[in-house]
């Protein structure tokens, strides 16, 4: 399994909306709609933000959301906060207990 | 609360083993399937090993098969992972994630032990 393809890095300033996409195969992203989205702040271990593509876990701000087409899945974070800078990483169930992650983004918040 | 505290990390040469461990607590372990996902120094999250509720399936990333071994422990509420025959390239922080309820997701990870070849 090849990792998802996800751009090294991203930025904006406060208040604005950003996006990073994920894109996989039809065997990955395509083919199934698990896929889900961590934040990881420096040394510290994942956080769950999105699953089953659009939904956000409780305690989640809406500002998180989340979206599908084909094999590219995206995540947007609107009202940007200074808070929302981290590691951002794409993640799909590949079939038969598998999974693949993306390569990881790098949000900056200017 | 969920707690996953990992366990065993250290040095070891190339072509030597470790076993690290994940205790768990603050949910019903044999009721969740577990894993475990490494990140190699500066790189990305990787998938490594998968095991059922009931310990009866384990699934492994390629990078890893015949070589690694998850298994899990219900007296102690313990999840394991053996790793032998080990590479430079399996040098990373070794995570285990509990898999949510509600789908092939992990909610809960744990802080993570570092593993160096």
């Amino acid at each position: 399994q090849s990792a998802l393809t996800q751009p090294r890095s991203v930025s904006g300033s406060p208040g604005q909306s950003v996006t990073v996409s994920c894109t996989g195969t039809s065997s990955d992203v395509g083919g199934y709609n698990y896929v889900s989205w961590y934040q990881q702040r420096p040394g510290i271990a994942p956080k769950l933000m999105i699953y089953d593509v659009t939904k956000r876990p409780s305690g989640v701000p809406d500002r998180f959301s989340g979206s599908k087409s084909d094999n590219t899945a995206s995540l947007t974070i609107s009202g940007l906060q200074a808070e929302d800078e981290a590691d951002y990483y794409c993640c799909s169930y590949a079939g038969t207990y598998s999974w693949v992650f993306g390569g990881g983004t790098k949000l900056t918040v200017l | 609360q969920v707690q996953l505290v990992e366990s065993g990390g250290g040095v070891v040469q190339p072509g030597g083993s470790l076993r690290l461990s994940c205790a768990a607590s603050g949910f019903t372990f044999s009721s969740h399937a577990m894993n475990w996902v490494r990140q190699a120094p500066g790189k990305g999250l990787e998938w490594v090993a998968f095991i059922r509720f009931d310990g009866n399936d384990q699934y492994y990333a390629d990078s890893v098969k015949g070589r690694f071994t998850i298994s899990r422990d219900y007296s102690k509420n313990t999840l394991s992972l053996q790793m032998n025959s080990l590479r430079a390239e399996d040098t990373a922080v070794y995570y285990c994630a509990k898999e949510a309820s509600y789908g092939p997701y992990f909610n809960y990870w744990g802080q993570g032990t570092l593993v160096t070849v």
